[in-house]
């Protein structure tokens, strides 16, 4: 099956600086990359949906200049936390599209101190 | 609103029982999609349903939707340890998935 690769699968950022985050398909093209948050105990909540070539469309409540989205190719979406603070520790998730089939990345643990 | 909920929140069963999730829409489901994930880590694609009152199993996890595309159930029969972890939903009503809450399943020897 497709398969989508996220990294790093960890990172510890120090509060207020940036943290990059790849999103690749690996064997397919995706016109549309999705991106999603995780806390604790808590279930998947969609951040934003990236489109090659255009600009990202975020969730009502999710902030545009501080999770930056570059959908750079068919094959690369990225996910910048731009000025990080605790509050942004989480577990995130890529998701891209095939035809019918959604695939998601193994996820980046995010820990900003 | 689109909505999607999970029931119960949280399972705890004895090994070798029987057990089973529910996912409940709001509005009829293009697909629904069963994901199983180890807190932290990503998830693990268990079965899509499509059709109404499909039914699909994969060695002792069953899932079922029904006619009118707005329940499923995940059943898992004789439960293992290794059957532990969060069991999530997903709904396909239009690009992309909306999740349900999740179903924290513990499985006690």
């Amino acid at each position: 099956g497709a398969v989508v690769s996220q990294h790093p699968s960890r990172v510890i950022c120090k509060s207020g600086t940036s943290v990059k985050i790849e999103c690749r398909s690996l064997d397919f093209q995706a016109t549309t990359m999705f991106w999603y948050r995780q806390f604790p105990k808590q279930s998947l909540m969609l951040m934003a949906t990236s489109n090659e070539g255009s600009k990202a469309t975020y969730e009502q409540g999710v902030e545009k200049d501080k999770f930056l989205i570059n959908h750079a190719s068919l094959t690369l979406s990225t996910l910048t936390v731009t000025s990080a603070h605790p509050e942004d520790s989480s577990f995130y998730i890529c998701s891209a599209r095939s035809f019918h089939e959604q695939y998601f990345g193994p996820g980046t643990r995010l820990t900003v101190t | 609103s689109q909505e999607l909920e999970q029931s119960p929140q949280s399972l705890i069963v004895q090994e070798g029982k029987n057990l089973t999730i529910n996912c409940t829409s709001s509005k009829t489901l293009y697909g629904l999609y069963w994901y199983k994930q180890k807190y932290g880590e990503g998830l693990i694609f268990l079965m899509m349903l499509q059709k109404g009152g499909e039914e699909k199993s994969h060695e002792k996890i069953t899932a079922k939707l029904d006619e009118k595309k707005q329940q499923s159930s995940l059943h898992i029969t004789a439960s293992q340890p290794s059957h532990a972890g969060i069991y999530l939903c997903g709904a396909d009503w239009d690009t992309p998935l909306v999740f349900g809450k999740g179903t924290r399943l513990s499985v006690i020897a």
